[in-house]
């Protein structure tokens, strides 16, 4: 059973630019949520989707979106990039509604802003 | 709003011995999820075990064993006959058992760095 997928790996971009970043959930698991991972933060949370819904967001500002798609893809778009958004950005994937079995994570994408 | 502390930000271990990781957390829910989740260096997290808070019965998957305190808001991790493999960073963290939109997430600590010597 292949696990959450996300791409790229790795990611670097200029100040300014956007950035796309990619998430395949496991296979009918269609909760999908997104952290961003910190050395001075730690791990903060940035949306939760079911079913094509945004159910939760994050203490992110507007320039961080994302969507989850029918087949539970879910993509989280950065815009107008800082160097503060360098980080590794982690997707899960849940089978339950309510996590309750746990998540299921990615290997991360990793975000170099220069 | 839920907050989760783990107050070892490094902790090291003796292959085969046992070390124990400290998580507590502040809630005023009654019913909620707890988990402990590793990262090694190949930055995936892998849930290592999960805790209901109704359930009194303390989780176990073999080598590793919770001490769930509800009372107490205090979840820790025992991690038995340490093996190089179990070098990682561990973190702790909540899930509340509630629907809501502020409810759909996970709450981590800092996490805490496990090294285990040979």
């Amino acid at each position: 059973k292949a696990g959450v997928t996300q791409t790229p790996r790795y990611l670097i971009k200029t100040r300014g630019q956007q950035v796309t970043l990619s998430c395949s959930p496991i296979s009918g698991h269609r909760s999908v949520s997104w952290y961003q991972q910190t050395p001075g933060q730690g791990l903060q949370f940035l949306f939760e989707y079911f079913s094509e819904t945004q159910r939760n967001k994050g203490n992110f500002p507007g320039r961080f979106s994302g969507r989850q798609f029918s087949n539970s893809r879910s993509e989280m778009n950065v815009s107008t990039l800082e160097l503060g958004d360098s980080a590794l950005y982690l997707c899960a994937s849940s089978l339950g509604s309510m996590g309750e079995i746990g998540y299921t994570f990615g290997s991360g994408t990793r975000l170099t802003v220069v | 709003a839920q907050t989760v502390t783990q107050s070892q930000p490094e902790m090291s271990v003796q292959e085969a011995e046992t070390v124990t990781l400290s998580c507590t957390y502040d809630t005023s829910e009654s019913d909620y999820y707890l988990f402990w989740y590793k990262q090694p260096p190949s930055r995936q997290m892998i849930l290592v075990i999960r805790q209901e808070a109704y359930k009194q019965q303390n989780a176990t998957e073999n080598r590793f064993s919770v001490n769930f305190q509800k009372a107490a808001k205090s979840f820790s991790l025992k991690i038995s006959d340490s093996q190089l493999g179990d070098a990682a960073m561990y973190f702790c963290a909540y899930r509340s058992a509630y629907s809501g939109g502020s409810n759909y997430k996970l709450t981590f600590g800092k996490g805490t760095l496990l090294t285990v010597n040979p």
